[in-house]
């Protein structure tokens, strides 16, 4: 079953709007969660490290105003596109790391898909 | 800064054949390294996890194989499946890191 639940897997937004994106670990506490951006036919682009209790820490050219991201509690993370635009359209994958024996393993959520009209 | 490269970019085989996607990596200072699956519109699936001190990962029909010294890994498939089709994506954690780096993927596609 699902490590990491996202949702909406779609949603439909008017420019100028905010889109709230959520993620959770369902069987394990994530204290570090993982926002990624894909664009068609390339891969993960990574945007920001969402730290439960502190702030997030965005990658160089994202915008931490256009993108917020709220990790209030060990198994939710949240990620707002704040006055989206048409070039803000993609396709958003969360993840978070599960202990494993002496390892980590990633699983990443269902992914959504971002439309602005 | 790690770099990850999958060959090839896309590849087309019958149903039944065995195949190998393969993956190189710049950096051989890793934690691990993670097969994932992601079919079109979807998130990704965890395929294998195969730590730095293991050789080989075996699940089913899939198998991983993992060379640090040379930063290069292999994920096998025998008696493919049409649904096998999908992308296929090989991703390394950097030690001290909890930063996934990926490739950018095989496309398989498996012809009935």
């Amino acid at each position: 079953g699902a490590v990491v639940s996202q949702h909406p897997s779609w949603v439909i937004c008017k420019s100028g709007t905010s889109v709230k994106i959520e993620c959770r670990s369902l069987d394990f506490q994530a204290t570090t969660m993982f926002w990624y951006r894909q664009f068609p036919k390339q891969s993960l682009m990574l945007m920001a490290t969402s730290n439960e209790g502190s702030k997030a820490t965005y990658e160089q050219g994202v915008e931490k105003d256009k993108f917020l991201i709220n990790h209030a509690s060990l198994t939710l993370s949240t990620l707002t596109v704040t006055s989206a635009h048409p070039e803000d359209s993609s396709f958003y994958i969360c993840s978070a790391h599960r202990p494993r024996q002496s390892n980590t393993e990633a699983f990443f959520g269902q992914g959504t898909r971002l439309t602005v009209v | 800064k790690q770099e990850v490269t999958q060959i090839p970019a896309a590849l087309s085989v019958p149903e039944g054949e065995n195949l190998v996607l393969n993956c190189s990596f710049t950096d051989s200072a890793i934690y691990n390294l993670q097969w994932f699956r992601q079919d079109p519109g979807k998130g990704l699936t965890s395929l294998l996890l195969i730590q730095s001190s293991q050789r080989e990962q075996t699940s089913g029909r899939l198998n991983a194989s993992l060379d640090k010294s040379s930063g290069r890994s292999t994920l096998y498939i025998a008696a493919s499946q049409p649904g096998d089709s999908a992308t296929y994506l090989c991703a390394v954690l950097g030690a001290g890191s909890y930063q996934l780096t990926f490739g950018k993927g095989t496309k398989l596609s498996v012809i009935p």
